[in-house]
């Protein structure tokens, strides 16, 4: 039979182009967001995290934002490389454990 | 700082059979968390553990699967017996404390034939 599996939302960009990654979540409570990056082969990397008493952080070429009215966060990558290729998730906790979304699979063409 | 160490890297067995995977946190991290990932299901949580105590094992499949922290350097997941469906990579993962950012490691790439 047909197997079903989880829809990876998918983001082609081209070398130097810059991406952004969106992520919906669904609890009111979460206070504390990180966005992972997860190479093949390997467990996920974390890249930056930002609290909910913040809007927005930078850090080395990367962005993220966070809006909790429309509970939506996002990843804005700057001048992406091909090392940038991987897995993206996003994780939010109200504080004890992670929630970790499905992933978007970024592809960078040269 | 080496990180989350997991072992072994890849293990395949038959079904039935019993499978251990180990793990040792980050120094000085209080909080261990074990993870499956499969393309079916993505990340799961199965159980984590604050202080070598567990808090939370409702994501623990079933009554196979079990996981002991008996000190704050060392926690391993058992899987017996083992099935095919058990097939996925496992992660650990710790962090300082409850709710802070949870570091991983390589993962345990399980297959059960």
């Amino acid at each position: 039979g047909e197997s079903v599996g989880l829809h990876l939302p998918t983001l082609s960009v081209q070398e130097g182009d810059n991406s952004i990654i969106n992520c919906a979540y669904s609890n009111s409570a979460s206070d504390y967001f990180i966005w992972y990056k997860q190479e093949s082969g390997k467990g996920p990397q974390f890249i930056i995290d930002i609290r909910s008493n913040m809007d927005k952080r930078q850090g080395q070429r990367v962005t993220v934002l966070l809006n909790k009215t429309v509970k939506h966060l996002s990843l804005q990558i700057a001048a992406t490389q091909p090392g940038d290729s991987a897995v993206y998730f996003c994780a939010e906790t109200p504080g004890n454990q992670f929630y970790f979304g499905t992933g978007t699979s970024l592809t960078v063409i040269p | 700082d080496a990180g989350v160490i997991q072992s072994p890297r890849h293990e395949v067995t038959e079904m039935g059979q019993e499978v251990t995977l180990r793990c040792k946190p980050i120094s000085g991290h209080n909080s261990l968390f074990w993870y499956r990932q499969t393309m079916m299901r993505g990340l799961e949580l199965l159980i984590y553990f604050n202080n070598n105590v567990p808090i939370d094992d409702s994501g623990m499949p079933e009554d196979r699967f079990s996981a002991k922290m008996p000190n704050a350097s060392f926690s391993t997941l058992k899987i017996q017996p083992s099935e095919p469906r058990d097939s996925a990579v496992y992660f650990c993962a710790s962090s300082l404390s409850r709710g802070e950012k949870l570091f991983f490691g390589s993962g345990t790439q399980l297959s059960v034939l």
